[in-house]
């Protein structure tokens, strides 16, 4: 199985701010996939991401796949209280459809 | 369009017993994925079916589990007997295609297990 790790797992910031969620790998995924989950509910996909170096814009999300395909972040711009939830990465294996997830990373936005 | 359906939303039991979850994936998707998600552990891939048929089962923890697709509309996860360390959320999910690169996965809204 191919481990993907996020960073940070924890992050509180105040209404307004710029953020950046990581996610690394040390494999090469065919497809890279960010969700998002709010309490109570499942994931929900946010974006996929296929080709290598690919930048892709969801309003003042932006969310960029690595070169090597191995890596993606996701830049939040001037956050709101309602980006508040946990935000997983997912990335697709070469192989076929197993979708292995990060640990997610918990984004709380003040007011 | 109704989503993935899983049921029970939340079930409470004792230790030792049998404990079915069951999951209804979109129509028209075949293939379908059972996550487990703790706070310990994250989100967990458990096993998933192609054309009903079971693709990948290596994330079953143990015997105890099973799980089984006996048509295309329905799915159901067993743990018997079940245990305290079992307690987690298990969400059942499904998509149309399957190694299709950038398939879009739709999750329910999980089953809340406690073992007590």
């Amino acid at each position: 199985t191919q481990l993907l790790e996020q960073s940070p797992q924890f992050l509180s910031i105040q209404e307004g701010e710029n953020l950046t969620v990581y996610c690394n790998s040390s494999s090469v995924f065919s497809s890279l996939q960010w969700y998002r989950q709010e309490p109570g509910e499942g994931p929900v996909l946010l974006v996929t991401v296929v080709t290598g170096g690919e930048v892709k814009k969801l309003k003042r999300l932006t969310f960029q796949f690595g070169d090597a395909r191995k890596d993606s972040s996701l830049h939040i711009t001037a956050a709101q209280p309602g980006d508040t939830g946990l935000y997983l990465c997912a990335g697709q294996e070469t192989s076929g459809s197993r979708l292995t997830f990060g640990e997610g990373t918990q984004l709380t936005v003040n007011p | 369009d109704a989503g993935v359906i899983q049921s029970p939303r939340h079930e409470v039991t004792e230790m030792g017993q049998e404990v079915t979850l069951r999951c209804k994936p979109i129509s028209g998707h075949n293939s379908l994925f059972w996550y487990r998600q703790t706070m310990m552990r994250g989100l967990e891939l458990l096993i998933y079916f192609n054309n009903n048929v079971p693709i990948d089962d290596s994330g079953m923890p143990e015997d105890r589990f099973s799980a089984k697709m006996p048509n295309a509309s329905f799915s159901t996860l067993k743990i018997q007997p079940s245990e305290p360390r079992d307690s987690a959320v298990y969400f059942c999910a499904s998509s149309l295609a399957h190694g299709y690169s950038g398939n879009t996965i739709y999750f329910g809204e999980g089953s809340w297990l406690t073992v007590v």
